[in-house]
């Protein structure tokens, strides 16, 4: 299995522009997450989706949009990107199980800087 | 607001020390408690985990502390290693599939 994947691994953008970035599970988790990561911040969750067709907005949603069209895909959009998006974004999935410890798995990361 | 507050933000041990990470949280909800480690350039990966109905957890040289009436928990790390190098979040669930994480803090052990 390889877990949760994130694409692409770098990416520098332009202000003003667009872009997406993938995150793909091959667990047949039920609930996907992406987070950001900036220094002396933690873990930011950006939005999230509970199950295939729905999503959520996390605690800083804003300038972001996602999509979770297939159980294995959850895909976080920029329209716009601006300085303040520079972070690195996490994706992770779970699937909570009764009586189990709750995990959540992370992928390995995309690191974005806008300019 | 920040739901789980995590202290110190840094810290640094010498090889077979202690390491303490503490952290406190505000709401009463919560009912589950991991730790969580990233290594420099990978993601955060689960550690060890409590829920509220014991005081502590063992997994070889970790150990959660929790005290429900003070709404605390803690991290110890025996005999540290440089291998356990590493940045360590807390986190806190409850009513909800979503983790609120603490900022986290960088250990660092020396050889």
């Amino acid at each position: 299995n390889a877990g949760v994947t994130q694409t692409p691994k770098f990416r520098v953008l332009k202000t003003g522009q667009s872009m997406t970035l993938l995150c793909a599970q091959d667990m047949n988790h039920e609930y996907m997450y992406w987070y950001r990561q900036d220094p002396g911040m933690g873990l930011r969750l950006i939005h999230y989706s509970v199950g295939e067709g729905t999503t959520a907005k996390g605690e800083v949603p804003d300038g972001y949009n996602v999509s979770r069209l297939k159980k294995q895909n959850f895909l976080l959009g920029l329209e716009s990107a601006a300085p303040s998006q520079t972070s690195v974004y996490f994706c992770a999935s779970s699937s909570p199980r009764p009586g189990q410890i709750y995990e959540q798995y992370f992928g390995p990361g995309t690191r974005l800087t806008v300019t | 607001q920040q739901q789980v507050k995590q202290s110190p933000q840094s810290l640094i041990v010498q090889k077979g020390g202690i390491s303490i990470i503490n952290c406190a949280y505000e709401n009463t909800a919560f009912d589950y408690f991991p730790w969580y480690q990233q290594f420099p350039g990978k993601g955060p990966a689960l550690l060890i985990a409590i829920r509220p109905d014991v005081s502590e957890k063992k997994e070889g040289r970790f150990t959660i502390s929790f005290n429900k009436s003070a709404k605390q928990f803690s991290l110890h790390i025996m005999d540290s290693q440089p291998g356990d190098s590493a940045t360590y979040f807390c986190a806190a669930m409850g009513g909800s599939e979503k983790l609120v994480f603490g900022k986290g803090m960088k250990l660092t052990v020396n050889p």
